[in-house]
C-alpha cells in the first residue's frame, strides 16, 4: 500500500514564504500531486511532479525527490486567500490518487 | 461550461436505505472517480472508471457499487446505507495521461455531496 505524511498545521504571515513537506512510502507511483481545498469546497489542482526536481507555477512551486521519498509545496508571497488545507497525493496509476491527511495553512495579517 | 456536476448536493438517509449519487461531466473525459472525505482527513478512492462500461475498485470499495453506462456519467450506489458511510463524496474526472504537461495531469473535482446516514 501507500502512505503519506504531512504536518497537520502550519502558520505563516502575509507576504511570507511557507514550505509544506510530504514524505511517502510506496511500492511504486507515477507522480506526486498537490491540491488546495478551502473549507466546504472541492479540491483544486495545484501541481504535478512526474520527475525529480522543481516545478513552478506562479506563486506555487513543487519539488519531488524520489530517492528521498520526499516532496514539498512552496507558497510565495502569501495572501490571506491562501488559508486552506493542502494535500499531497500519489498517482498510483490511471490517475488514481492516494491522499495524505492534509496540512491546514493559516495565513495571519 | 459546467465541468463536473454532482447530484444531489445534500441528503439524509436512514440506516438500510439505498440511494444513488450521480456525477456528470461535460469535458469528454475518459477517466472518472469517486472519493469520500471524512472530517479532518484526506480523500480516499472508492471506485473509478477508465472508460464507458469499465469500473475498478479503489481503496475503500466495500458497501458501494458503481456504473458507467455513458461516458459522461458515473453513478455511485449505496445499497444498504450505514452510519459509517456518513461522509462528503467527491466525483472527479480527467483525460487519460498525455505526457508530462500539466494539462494532461489535471484532475477536476465536483463540488461534493454531503451524505448523512442516521
Amino acid at each position: 500500500g501507500q502512505s503519506l505524511e504531512q504536518p497537520s498545521e502550519v502558520t505563516a504571515v502575509e507576504g511570507a514564504i511557507v514550505q509544506i513537506n510530504c514524505t511517502y512510502q510506496t511500492s511504486g507511483f507515477y507522480g506526486l500531486s498537490w491540491y488546495q481545498q478551502h473549507d466546504g469546497g472541492a479540491p483544486t489542482f495545484l501541481s504535478y511532479n512526474a520527475l525529480d526536481g522543481l516545478e513552478e507555477t506562479g506563486r506555487f512551486s513543487s519539488f519531488l525527490s524520489r530517492s528521498d521519498s520526499y516532496g514539498y509545496l512552496l507558497l510565495q508571497e502569501l495572501q490571506m486567500k491562501d488559508s486552506a488545507s493542502y494535500f499531497c497525493a500519489l498517482d498510483t496509476g490511471r490517475r488514481a490518487l492516494t491522499f495524505g491527511s492534509g496540512t491546514r495553512l493559516q495565513v495571519q495579517p | 461550461n459546467a465541468g463536473v456536476t454532482q447530484t444531489p448536493k445534500f441528503r439524509v438517509l436512514k440506516t438500510g436505505q439505498s440511494m444513488t449519487l450521480l456525477c456528470a461531466q461535460d469535458m469528454n473525459h475518459e477517466y472518472m472517480y469517486w472519493y469520500r472525505q471524512d472530517p479532518g482527513m484526506g480523500l480516499r478512492l472508492i471506485h473509478y472508471s477508465v472508460g464507458e462500461g469499465t469500473t475498478a475498485k479503489g481503496e475503500v470499495p466495500d458497501g458501494y457499487n458503481v456504473s458507467r453506462l455513458k461516458k459522461q456519467n458515473f453513478l455511485l450506489g449505496l445499497e444498504s446505507a450505514a452510519p459509517s458511510q456518513t461522509s462528503v463524496y467527491f466525483c472527479a474526472s480527467t483525460p487519460p495521461p498525455t505526457g508530462l504537461g500539466i494539462s494532461g495531469n489535471t484532475i477536476y473535482f465536483g463540488e461534493g455531496s454531503w451524505l448523512t446516514v442516521v
